[in-house]
């Protein structure tokens, strides 16, 4: 069965760089949600999308963004990177509406030097 | 709002001993309750679910989850680890805030078996 594509699955960065991560959900789920996990630490949710639109946002940092386009796939696009961002960055889809599962990707490894 | 607390941080067990990781949660309304897997290095996997019907719940690998609503609980049991099992053990549950489903993670359990 397809899953949750993400790319690039690792990525290297320098400090005051910019860096986009995609995200492309399972077929026909129309939810996309980002995670950050730093080395050590639980999943810290970022924001999340449904038909296109912002539906939640979390602990989103001001310099990064993200949007979901018509095709459902995700970006999320960092600024002004620094040390402190690197880390696994996880794209989760699922069909919104109760009694549907969360499926999450392999990640993006983003070390930042 | 809802929330998700793991008691255990940390568990070492040896090979063959029984596994009950804790997870309990506040929620106002109907909850789908998860328990997701992240082994070393690699991503999250669902491990198991609970949407509604027969509270006892099995999932991949022998494991089982049990939904005791009076507890606000849903722990994740398994009688008899293996070396394979180290891994971080994520409760999380799904409801509706805003209109939009929200997905909230506990902190986390980091299980180490030793053989």
């Amino acid at each position: 069965a397809a899953g949750v594509i993400q790319s690039p699955r690792h990525l290297i960065k320098e400090k005051r760089e910019t860096a986009t991560l995609k995200c492309y959900p399972i077929p026909r789920h129309d939810t996309v949600y980002w995670y950050q996990q730093g080395p050590g630490q639980d999943p810290q949710f970022l924001i999340s999308f449904y038909e296109k639109m912002q539906s939640d946002k979390g602990s989103i940092p001001d310099r990064f963004s993200a949007q979901q386009f018509s095709d459902y796939h995700s970006e999320l696009n960092m600024s002004s990177l620094e040390l402190g961002d690197s880390a696994l960055y996880f794209c989760a889809s699922s069909v919104q509406g109760r009694g549907n599962t969360i499926y999450f990707g392999e990640g993006s490894w983003l070390t930042v030097v | 709002a809802q929330s998700v607390s793991q008691h255990n941080h940390h568990v070492i067990l040896s090979e063959a001993a029984s596994l009950e990781l804790g997870c309990n949660y506040s929620y106002g309304g109907t909850v789908n309750l998860f328990w997701y897997v992240q082994y070393p290095g690699q991503h999250l996997q669902l491990l198991l679910k609970y949407f509604s019907g027969d509270p006892l719940v099995k999932g991949i690998k022998g494991f089982e989850a049990e939904f005791i609503k009076s507890k606000f609980s849903f722990n994740l049991r398994k009688p008899s680890v293996q070396w394979s099992d180290t891994a971080e053990y994520f409760c999380a549950v799904s409801g509706f805030s805003g209109g939009y489903q929200k997905v909230t993670f506990g902190t986390g359990t980091k299980l180490q078996v030793i053989p």
